[in-house]
């Protein structure tokens, strides 16, 4: 079974604050997503990357996977609290129904 | 309009009970899913369904069995509700048999509540 590890698991910050939120397998994935989910909603899909080593740049959001593809890095600047909910990494396993193993999240929370 | 609805939103039953939650995905996707999200937001494959066909079958108690009439439907049916099957349910479609590199949408979630 294929495990994804998020750190931290909760994340309470000033507005104007940069933040790191990382996912560790010691699993190779084909591929990983990041996905934001905000109370009451489902989660809504940031960014995936396929690539080892690539980094993807959504406006202050930048993600990074890991050279092995075991592990995933998102990292915001200058944080707002229209960033505040839970963030979830996602790996697929590269079978053949690309099943989704889903981290346990952290929650961030940007105070004004 | 919304591309993956579910009804209903929130339900509160007793033990013992038999529940249903419907998932319906106007997007034209082929694959759907369920996932069970426990208090502690932790997100877990339940089933899925390709045009449908049942293609992912997590370790869930048989008293779990999901429906799909046609490929923009796929309902949830609990038989026996225990204490331990509370949690917030979500449906999502995705186009293509899977979700390796393709865009999961998630319904808005059934909140379960067994008492």
């Amino acid at each position: 079974t294929q495990l994804l590890e998020q750190s931290p698991q909760f994340l309470s910050i000033q507005e104007g604050e940069n933040l790191t939120v990382y996912c560790n397998s010691s699993s190779v994935f084909s591929s990983l997503q990041w996905y934001r989910q905000e109370p009451g909603e489902g989660p809504v899909l940031l960014v995936t990357v396929v690539t080892g080593g690539e980094v993807k740049k959504l406006k202050r959001l930048t993600f990074q996977f890991g050279d092995a593809r075991k592990d995933s890095s998102l990292h915001i600047t200058a944080a707002q609290p229209g960033d505040t909910g839970l963030y979830l990494c996602a790996g697929a396993d590269g079978g053949s129904n690309y099943k989704l193993t889903f981290g346990k999240g952290t929650l961030l929370t940007v105070n004004p | 309009d919304t591309a993956v609805s579910q009804t209903p939103k929130y339900l509160v039953t007793q033990m013992g009970n038999d529940k249903s939650i419907k998932c319906e995905q106007n997007l034209g996707h082929d694959t759907m899913y369920w996932y069970k999200q426990d208090s502690k937001k932790f997100l877990k494959i339940m089933f899925s369904y390709n045009n449908k066909e049942l293609i992912i079958n997590e370790t869930v108690p048989n008293r779990f069995s999901p429906k799909s009439p046609d490929k923009a439907h796929l309902n949830l049916h609990i038989n026996s509700l225990e204490l331990g099957d509370s949690a917030v349910y979500f449906c999502a479609s995705s186009q293509v048999r899977g979700g390796g590199t393709d865009t999961q949408y998630f319904g808005p979630g059934t909140r379960l509540t067994v008492l």
